[in-house]
């Protein structure tokens, strides 16, 4: 039981790339997130699938777009990366709707932008 | 911005002692609440949920302090392997109700 899959661990880019950040969960979860983390501050919610088929923003929406492709997979796009995305990413899901008992982190993803 | 303030430490301490965190928060309608563990360079996972009455799970005991907007994390007997950084986190029901509020960690180091 794999858990929370998230590809690449490391990624690199040029400021202007675009990226996207992949995400898969086999847990039979309704809730993913996506979430970024920095030195010194705390998680911060990017944005959340409630259920599959919805989408909302979460604190630090901008430059990112995502998609919920079903059930299993969330992704993050970067569509023009900046300096400031430089972060680590977690993605995260949750089995219940409404409520947050508890989140089951990916390994994380090193973005970079130079 | 809702807060959940933690010290960020290093709290180094030798093995075999007692350490005890704190965490405030600022939403006196909070809640649900939760510790994490974060080893460095890994993802968060959840170490307890903190629930009114308090509760223990061996060696580690959480506490709810709402009337002071606090909860506390104790470790006793410390391990080695208790050298993380520990994350307070806060769930609020109101607007946003999938947002959890995480508060920066605090980094225990456990000394031989």
């Amino acid at each position: 039981n794999a858990g929370v899959t998230q590809t690449p661990k490391f990624q690199v880019l040029k400021t202007g790339q675009s990226m996207t950040l992949q995400c898969a969960q086999d847990m039979n979860h309704n809730s993913m997130y996506w979430y970024r983390q920095d030195p010194g501050m705390g998680l911060r919610l990017i944005y959340y699938s409630a259920s599959e088929g919805t989408t909302d923003k979460g604190e630090v929406p901008n430059g990112y777009n995502v998609s919920r492709l079903n059930k299993r997979e969330f992704s993050l796009r970067l569509e023009s990366a900046a300096p400031s995305q430089t972060s680590v990413y977690f993605c995260a899901s949750s089995p219940t709707r409404g409520f947050i008992e508890k989140l089951f982190f990916g390994s994380g993803t090193q973005l970079s932008v130079l | 911005r809702k807060e959940v303030e933690q010290d960020p430490g290093p709290f180094n301490v030798p093995e075999g002692a007692t350490v005890a965190f704190n965490c405030t928060y600022s939403n006196s309608a909070s809640q649900s609440f939760f510790w994490y563990r974060q080893d460095c360079r890994k993802e968060p996972k959840l170490l307890m949920s903190v629930y009114s009455s308090g509760n223990e799970d061996g060696r580690f005991t959480a506490q709810l302090n709402r009337a002071s907007q606090y909860i506390s994390l104790l470790i006793r007997d410390s391990k080695l392997s208790d050298s993380a950084t520990y994350l307070c986190v806060v769930w609020d029901s109101g607007a946003g109700s999938y947002q959890l509020t995480f508060g920066k960690g605090t980094k225990l180091s456990v000394i031989p």
